[in-house]
């Protein structure tokens, strides 16, 4: 069963650039990536969303390669209020299944 | 405020008995999701639906029931078929495929 996979958790200090990335081997064709941030008892807030190649916004850029097999957010200059959980979300299994991946616990310390 | 409202914030309900979380959104959008969280782990969808007065089954719909009567609105029901229903319910909607927008949660505790 293919599931799209993140690592557990990642550690860095404020100022520096975080990147995060989501394996989804098994991505609809048609469909974008998105990336969400979420705090804890807390809804998921949304950071940024792409289809391929480079995609920036104030907060973030997502890099995603051509086979679209994964994705990577990149974080730059992180601060200590960036310390949350991150999770991709895609289409899987031919476009009817959404699938979350399994999140990327980030600390940020200072 | 445009925005999507979940309540109650918390909900403790007694082994045997049916509770149903509320979700309305005035995003005008079409489709709305329901999610399974669990401390520590990630989203599960349970249900979703792209139109009103349709839905479909999600990764682990046992034991739920939904039904969209209105665009507004994506009521969850937790029956007694659900053998573990504590956990941390969110709701979201978008507008067709785009961004999901989620609502604060609903966190369920059985008794």
């Amino acid at each position: 069963l293919a599931k799209t996979t993140q690592p557990i958790s990642m550690d860095s200090y404020e100022g520096q650039e975080v990147n995060i990335t989501c394996s989804h081997n098994n991505i609809a064709t048609n469909d974008y990536i998105t990336w969400y941030q979420q705090f804890p008892s807390q809804g998921p807030r949304f950071i940024i969303q792409g289809y391929k190649t480079k995609v920036t916004n104030e907060v973030a850029s997502l890099f995603i390669p051509a086979d679209r097999k994964s994705s990577t957010l990149s974080l730059p200059r992180v601060s200590l209020s960036d310390t949350a959980v991150y999770y991709c979300l895609v289409r899987t299994g031919g476009g009817n299944k959404l699938t979350f991946g399994t999140g990327t616990q980030l600390k940020v310390e200072l | 405020d445009g925005g999507i409202t979940q309540s109650p914030k918390y909900l403790f309900r007694k082994e045997g008995q049916n509770v149903t979380l509320s979700c309305e959104q005035n995003l005008n959008h079409d489709a709305m999701y329901w999610y399974r969280q669990d401390p520590g782990q990630g989203l599960r969808l349970i249900y979703y639906s792209q139109i009103v007065n349709d839905f479909q089954k999600g990764d682990i719909a046992e034991g739920y029931s939904v039904s969209r009567e209105k665009k507004e609105s994506f009521p969850l029901t937790v029956t007694s078929a659900q053998k573990n229903p504590t956990a941390f319910y969110l709701c979201a909607s978008s507008a067709n495929a785009g961004e999901q927008f989620f609502g604060p949660g609903t966190r369920l505790t059985v008794l």
